[in-house]
């Protein structure tokens, strides 16, 4: 199908791993991405993973990605009050030349204190 | 911040009204984007402009078009308005065509709310 597909809430507390999960459509897509929104406030991009990586890491951020399953994981470790916001997964589909991102339905991610 | 500005940042009219939200890319970015962020819809590509030149379409109604200015700057203009375009509009842009990591950087928004 279309749809990129993403878990709604996830709740962590301070301090543990966050883990946020996305399925993808599109076997094709070279990049996929994470992107993260703070309340009233636009994206930003935080990462993104090459289709013939399996693992990426920045910092706090770890990106996992699984192609035969089509599936692509954010762990924020040691997670802190400002990652509170909400977490999207986009992919890039290529039709006929052009590009098109499809973002997935976004998680949004709650830590306690 | 991004670097890209959108206008106005609220905006709020009737059904059957027409609107343009306006967008100023990041400074030496050539492609702009517009999105849709609705609750029901989430976040929706609606087109791409490169150069001045439409690039990639995605959901866009016919009742929506845009343009990309010879400065760079687009405008999105929604016409004959509906209760359901009520939504957050987003601008992103990115240095070139769009292709692989070219990476989008987003405005703050243009919340439209329909009564």
């Amino acid at each position: 199908g279309e749809d990129v597909e993403q878990s709604l809430f996830l709740s962590v507390r301070e301090g543990d791993s966050s883990v946020i999960n996305c399925t993808y459509t599109d076997s094709s897509s070279t990049y996929l991405y994470w992107y993260k929104q703070e309340p009233g406030a636009g994206l930003q991009l935080l990462t993104y993973i090459f289709s013939n990586m399996d693992m990426k890491q920045d910092q706090r951020l770890t990106v996992l990605l699984n192609k035969k399953d089509k599936h692509l994981s954010l762990r924020i470790a040691d997670t802190q009050t400002g990652d509170s916001a909400i977490y999207f997964c986009a992919e890039i589909r290529t039709t006929s030349g052009t590009y098109k991102y499809i973002f997935g339905t976004g998680t949004r991610l709650k830590v306690l204190a | 911040d991004s670097g890209v500005t959108q206008t106005p940042k609220h905006l709020i009219t009737a059904t059957g009204q027409r609107v343009t939200l306006r967008c100023s890319p990041r400074s030496g970015d050539l492609s702009v984007y517009w999105y849709q962020q609705s609750l029901d819809q989430g976040l929706q590509f609606l087109i791409q402009y490169y150069n001045g030149e439409e690039r990639a379409k995605g959901n866009i109604l016919e009742r929506f078009s845009a343009q990309q200015f010879p400065d760079l700057h687009s405008e999105l203009n929604l016409s004959s308005l509906e209760l359901g375009d009520s939504a957050l509009y987003f601008c992103a842009s990115s240095a070139a065509s769009g292709s692989g990591a070219d990476t989008q950087y987003f405005g703050p928004g243009t919340r439209l709310t329909v009564l």
